[in-house]
């Protein structure tokens, strides 16, 4: 089974700072990733798929970049509304693993 | 509009058995595999299970796989999980989500969950 590991678990940040997520394969996925943002009680998200395809309908401000088996997910100028919790998942191989989520708070 | 909605969750047993449905609209429901996908309390999201669009591939996750079975009934628009042998451990929100077009594990969309409590 392919493993994600997603860096940080958490992070603090202010509206209008620029954050980045980590998620790291276990093993090549071949852009395989996918990037969801999930809010309290509330399904799933899909922000990015192809590791930097935005999703219709997801703002600009959300990027993603791949280097090979690590990925990121970049959010510039965050708004209020950015603030959830984000989860990877490659969708190489079944199991479809997602990464542990990074919960982006407001400081 | 695609609208996925799930039920059939409730509180239960250890050991025993439950039954998740799942109804679609809104999509054309045989062109397409489905999946669930968990989310314990306060935990992470875990993908379960998924059955292709005729059945003929399905796939589980190790931890439910000999307990847990997934099915499709095309005519009816449904999926279903029929989870038996219930552990504390099974206990989550149970998603039914589909994968985008051509995107097979990237899910598009998601049904509201439906939380299925197992304990004594």
């Amino acid at each position: 089974d392919i493993q994600m590991t997603q860096s940080p678990s958490s992070l603090s940040a202010s509206v209008g700072d620029t954050v980045t997520i980590t998620c790291r394969a276990s093993q090549s996925i071949s852009s395989n990733l996918n990037w969801y943002q999930q809010k309290p009680g509330k399904a799933p998200n899909l922000l990015m798929y192809g590791a930097f395809i935005l999703q219709s309908g997801v703002p600009s401000r959300f990027s993603g970049s791949d280097y090979g088996t690590d990925f990121t997910l970049t959010i510039n100028s965050l708004q209020p509304e950015d603030f959830a919790t984000y989860y990877c998942q490659q969708s190489y191989s079944t199991p479809y693993n997602f990464g542990q989520g990074t919960k982006l708070e407001i400081k | 509009e695609v609208k996925l909605v799930e039920s059939g969750g409730r509180l239960v047993q250890p050991g025993r058995s439950l039954r998740l449905s799942c109804v679609a609209s809104g999509f054309t429901f045989e062109n397409y595999a489905m999946h669930w996908v968990r989310q314990a309390p306060g935990k992470g999201l875990e993908w379960v299970s998924g059955v292709s669009w005729n059945s003929g591939n399905i796939a589980y996750v190790e931890s439910v796989k000999g307990r847990f079975t997934i099915s499709r009934d095309n005519a009816k628009n449904s999926l279903y999980l029929q989870m038996d042998s219930l552990r504390v451990d099974d206990t989550a929100v149970y998603y039914c989500a589909k994968p985008a077009q051509a995107r097979p594990g990237s899910f598009d969309h998601w049904g509201q969950g439906t939380l299925v409590t197992v304990s004594s």
